[in-house]
C-alpha cells in the first residue's frame, strides 16, 4: 500500500485560515486520498476524500496537486473544536479496499 | 438512526478470559472493520469485511476473531484475552469501497 507522510503536528490561531499538508509520492492511479480527523477521546470522524480535483465540503476543502504527489487540507476558519490529530490516508478504489492509519498531525488552535 | 453502536463502552478482563465485543450499524454499509488503538498510537487494522460471509486480517489479527453473518452486525472475539490487549477498539462502517467510514464511539478495554 501507497504511504503517506505528515508532520507530527502544527500549530494554528482561532479564525484563521490552515493548512495541514500530506505528502503521498507512490499514490497509484487508483488510490483516492481520504482525510480522517480524531477529536480527543473520540472516534475518527470522516472529514473529505478526493481522487484528482479539488473538493470542498461543509467541513474543509482538499486541494490535490496536479502530479497528485501531495494534498492540502483546507480548514478555511479554525475553531477550538478543530482542535484533533487529522490524518492523510490513501484507500485503493473498488471492491476489498482497507483503510490503513498512519500516525497523522496533531493540530493545536490558540484561542 | 443510530449509526454503528458497539457495547459495551468499558470493560476488564483477566488474562486468559474470553469475551465478545458487540458493534452494529443500521446504515446497510456493506464495509465493516475493526481497529486498535493504544495510547498515543494511531489506529491500526484487526479485520476487516467487505459484506456478509466475507472476512480478512488486517495489520494485528492475531489472538482476535471476527466472522461477519449478518451485512449489521461484526463482532470481534477476544480468545484468550493478555494485557497486550489493553486498547480501545473502535468499529467502522462504510456503504462501499469509495466512501468515507463511520465510526462508532469506542470500547475501552483493559485486561489485568
Amino acid at each position: 500500500d501507497a504511504k503517506t507522510t505528515q508532520p507530527n503536528s502544527m500549530e494554528s490561531n482561532e479564525e484563521e485560515p490552515v493548512h495541514l499538508p500530506c505528502n503521498h509520492s507512490t499514490i497509484s492511479g487508483t488510490d483516492y486520498i481520504h482525510w480522517y480527523r480524531q477529536l480527543p477521546s473520540q472516534g475518527p470522524e470522516y472529514v473529505i476524500h478526493g481522487l484528482t480535483s479539488n473538493v470542498n465540503n461543509r467541513m474543509a476543502s482538499l486541494a490535490i496537486a496536479e502530479d497528485r504527489k501531495s494534498s492540502t487540507l483546507i480548514l478555511h476558519r479554525a475553531t477550538l473544536r478543530d482542535a484533533a490529530v487529522y490524518y492523510c490516508i490513501l484507500r485503493r478504489h473498488g471492491a476489498n479496499s482497507k483503510l490503513t492509519f498512519g500516525k497523522g498531525i496533531t493540530l493545536s488552535v490558540r484561542p | 438512526n443510530a449509526g454503528v453502536t458497539q457495547t459495551p463502552k468499558f470493560q476488564v478482563l483477566k488474562t486468559g478470559q474470553s469475551m465478545t465485543l458487540q458493534c452494529a450499524q443500521d446504515m446497510n454499509h456493506e464495509y465493516m472493520s475493526w481497529y486498535r488503538q493504544d495510547p498515543g498510537m494511531g489506529l491500526r487494522l484487526i479485520h476487516y469485511s467487505v459484506g456478509a460471509g466475507i472476512t480478512d486480517q488486517g495489520e494485528v489479527p492475531n489472538g482476535y476473531n471476527v466472522s461477519r453473518s449478518t451485512t449489521e452486525d461484526f463482532p470481534l472475539r477476544l480468545l484468550s484475552a493478555a494485557p497486550s490487549q489493553t486498547s480501545v477498539y473502535f468499529c467502522a462502517s462504510s456503504f462501499d469501497g469509495n466512501y468515507g467510514y463511520t465510526f462508532g464511539s469506542g470500547t475501552r478495554l483493559t485486561v489485568v
